[in-house]
């Protein structure tokens, strides 16, 4: 699976839009990217996964670039409660094994 | 649903006591998983399960053994606790056609004194 590289931290204010990005430069075809978050001594939640095409979802959205080498989660009203910590993970389907690294921290401040 | 359940969620264990960490999901899932986190860590896959009757090692299982005999069930037993032990245990489970997309319980913080 690819190595992903993050951000280790981030502030956002309430309201407004939270980009979190990931690197992902050796990512090959056929392997997908995949964010989780994990809210304070919580398990991780699932949020958005793509593969090429950009994606939207209730919690998200998922941009990735046409070379695939980076992407960015858009969460686009942060509230409190999306303070945790976020993993973008590249993976192969199927591989069984989610290799969460350290994430990055968002903090959404009042 | 209530999704994955695991029990207990704190438990405080003596070196070289034994004990069963429980884990139960309703989703029909055939998938399930079982990962560990240290403190500041990511997490780190100890043992997986496929299907009933069928486990295969994660990246970290020593000292850990599983069992499937049901879609429903994934115990993980710990032997002989060493403080190396000592991590939150995090069950998940997903389908077979999106094993990527992964349902987690809400953890067991074991300490091992």
């Amino acid at each position: 699976d690819a190595k992903t590289t993050q951000p280790p931290s981030m502030d956002c204010a309430e309201g407004r839009a939270a980009n979190l990005p990931c690197n992902h430069s050796t990512i090959s075809g056929n392997e997908y990217v995949y964010w989780y978050r994990q809210i304070h001594s919580q398990g991780p939640q699932y949020i958005i996964h793509g593969l090429k095409n950009n994606e939207t979802n209730e919690m998200a959205s998922l941009i990735i670039t046409e070379d695939r080498k980076s992407s960015t989660l858009i969460l686009p009203h942060a509230t409190l409660r999306d303070t945790a910590v976020y993993y973008c993970i590249a993976i192969q389907t199927g591989a069984n094994n989610l290799f969460f690294g350290t994430g990055t921290r968002l903090t959404v401040i009042p | 649903n209530a999704g994955v359940t695991q029990t207990p969620k704190f438990r405080i264990l003596k070196i070289g006591q034994s004990m069963t960490l429980q884990c139960t999901q309703d989703m029909n899932h055939n998938y399930m998983y079982w990962y560990r986190q240290d403190p500041g860590m990511g997490l780190k896959l100890i043992y997986y399960s496929v299907g009933a009757g069928i486990t295969d090692k994660g990246e970290v299982p020593n000292g850990y053994n599983v069992s499937r005999s049901t879609t429903e069930d994934f115990p993980l037993r710990l032997e002989l606790a060493a403080p190396s032990q000592t991590s939150v245990y995090f069950c998940a489970s997903s389908s077979w056609t999106n094993t990527d997309t992964q349902y987690f319980g809400p953890g067991t913080r074991l300490t091992v004194l």
